[in-house]
């Protein structure tokens, strides 16, 4: 089987503008959680859908959005980027919301400028 | 709120020797899972191993185990017979029984294989 996969692998996005991050996740796989990395603040939890519904949300500002398709494809959407939104932005995927284990893919580092 | 520390930013080991990672966790749930990913440099996070917390023998996955105290939260993991791939950061997370989907994860410690 497949992998997480994300695009973009990498992205440089300057302050205001917006960007869209995509995720597929493992085939049969119906949850998607999304995290945030940078070095001061760790790992740090996003959103997580199932079935197409946001079922956790993290402590985010509403800059920072998702969704999820019927196909278990999700994106998430950071509007009016700031210079701290320079991250990796790792994607995760599940069989079943609350099982457990997460698969990662190997993310998308945006750099805001 | 759960909160998940790791005290040893980071650590290093002669190959083949064993090295134990320190976690601790504080949370009020009583069925929750915890784990360890393995992120190498520049790739992907891979689950090491996971543990749910009505368990009470501790988990193992070839050469890694876990040291699984319910009543001290705490959940080390032991790496023996080290090799050079072990190199990497640990992180050490925590999810929900019910409602779960949300990990909870430690700063990381950043672990050394040395030849």
């Amino acid at each position: 089987k497949a992998g997480v996969t994300q695009t973009p692998r990498y992205l440089i996005k300057t302050r205001g503008q917006q960007v869209t991050l995509s995720c597929s996740p493992i085939s049969g796989h119906r949850s998607v959680s999304w995290y945030q990395q940078t070095p001061g603040q760790g790992l740090q939890f996003l959103f997580e859908y199932f079935s197409e519904t946001q079922r956790n949300k993290g402590n985010f500002p509403g800059r920072f959005s998702g969704r999820q398709f019927s196909n278990s494809r999700s994106e998430m959407n950071v509007s009016t980027l700031e210079l701290g939104d320079s991250a990796l932005y790792l994607c995760a995927s599940s069989p079943r919301q609350g099982t457990g284990e997460q698969y990662f893919g190997p993310g998308t580092r945006l750099t805001v400028t | 709120a759960q909160t998940v520390t790791q005290s040893q930013p980071e650590m290093s080991v002669q190959e083949a020797e064993t090295v134990t990672l320190s976690c601790t966790y504080d949370t009020s749930e009583n069925n929750y899972y915890l784990f360890w990913y393995k992120q190498p440099p520049s790739r992907q996070m891979i689950l090491v191993i996971r543990q749910e917390a009505y368990k009470q023998q501790n988990a193992t996955e070839n050469r890694f185990s876990v040291n699984f105290q319910k009543a001290a939260k705490s959940f080390s993991l032991k790496i023996s017979d080290s090799q050079l791939g072990d190199t990497a950061m640990y992180f050490c997370a925590f999810m929900k029984h019910v409602g779960g989907g949300k990990l909870i994860f430690g700063q990381g410690t950043e672990l050394s294989v040395k030849p």
